[in-house]
């Protein structure tokens, strides 16, 4: 079965430090889509940012960075330059070849002021 | 185009009673998927669609739950007989066959059964 594994339930950093969120996750298939998604106190659930597993180069958006180590089956996401605003979970995701997305429990990220 | 919609936001019901959710995805969205999240975890796929076609259903779906997407635009949830453990957040879904394979989500339903 594939699954997703967050290790991290929950995390705290100052504002303006760099966050590392981990990832793990089980899987047979060679080509798929990694996720991380972020999902604020209002509920809305929103895509950071998307790998996908035939590239090599590592996917960037602005501030936010992933460590896509695919022997490993490793996904982790960077924040730097944290914000109050990057309070929220984060759920990684693993989309499979039924275009089923499968998620890790959520990683509870507070950033202190 | 202002993203998936879903409605009610917020639904409160006693036990034994029928819901329906409607969810509208982003326009021309072939895939329309529903989640359901309950505290603490991450969602849980439920069903979906390409354009009007159930296309797989989970376990997690018991019989007293039927989707639709009649006409391969919106879709509704119906929950029947409600139970309290069906008490959750309901995700809905959309993305684009030939697009950029990421699921973009609405708001969500948060069912409270009594």
């Amino acid at each position: 079965a594939q699954t997703v594994t967050q290790s991290q339930p929950e995390m705290s950093v100052q504002e303006a430090e760099t966050v590392t969120l981990s990832c793990t996750y089980d899987t047979s298939e060679n080509n798929y889509y990694l996720f991380w998604y972020k999902q604020p106190p209002s509920r809305q659930m929103i895509l950071v940012i998307r790998q996908e597993a035939y590239k090599q180069q590592n996917a960037t958006e602005n501030r936010f960075s992933v460590n896509f180590q695919k022997a490993a089956k490793s996904f982790s996401l960077k924040i730097s330059d944290s914000q109050l605003g990057d309070t929220a979970m984060y759920f990684c995701a693993f989309l499979n070849r039924d275009d089923k997305i499968i998620f890790g429990k959520g990683t509870r990220l507070h950033i202190l002021p | 185009d202002t993203g998936v919609s879903q409605d009610p936001r917020h639904k409160i019901t006693k036990r034994g009673q029928n819901v329906t959710f409607r969810c509208d995805p982003i326009s021309e969205h072939n895939r329309l998927y529903w989640y359901r999240q309950t505290l603490g975890q991450g969602p849980e796929f439920l069903t979906y669609f390409q354009n009007e076609a159930q296309l797989e259903k989970s376990r997690l779906l018991s019989d007293r739950f039927s989707a639709e997407r009649p006409k391969g635009s919106f879709s509704t949830l119906e929950i029947q007989r409600t139970e309290q453990g069906d008490s959750a957040m309901y995700l809905c879904a959309s993305s684009h066959l030939a697009g950029d394979t990421a699921q973009y989500f609405g708001p969500g339903t948060r069912l409270l059964v009594l």
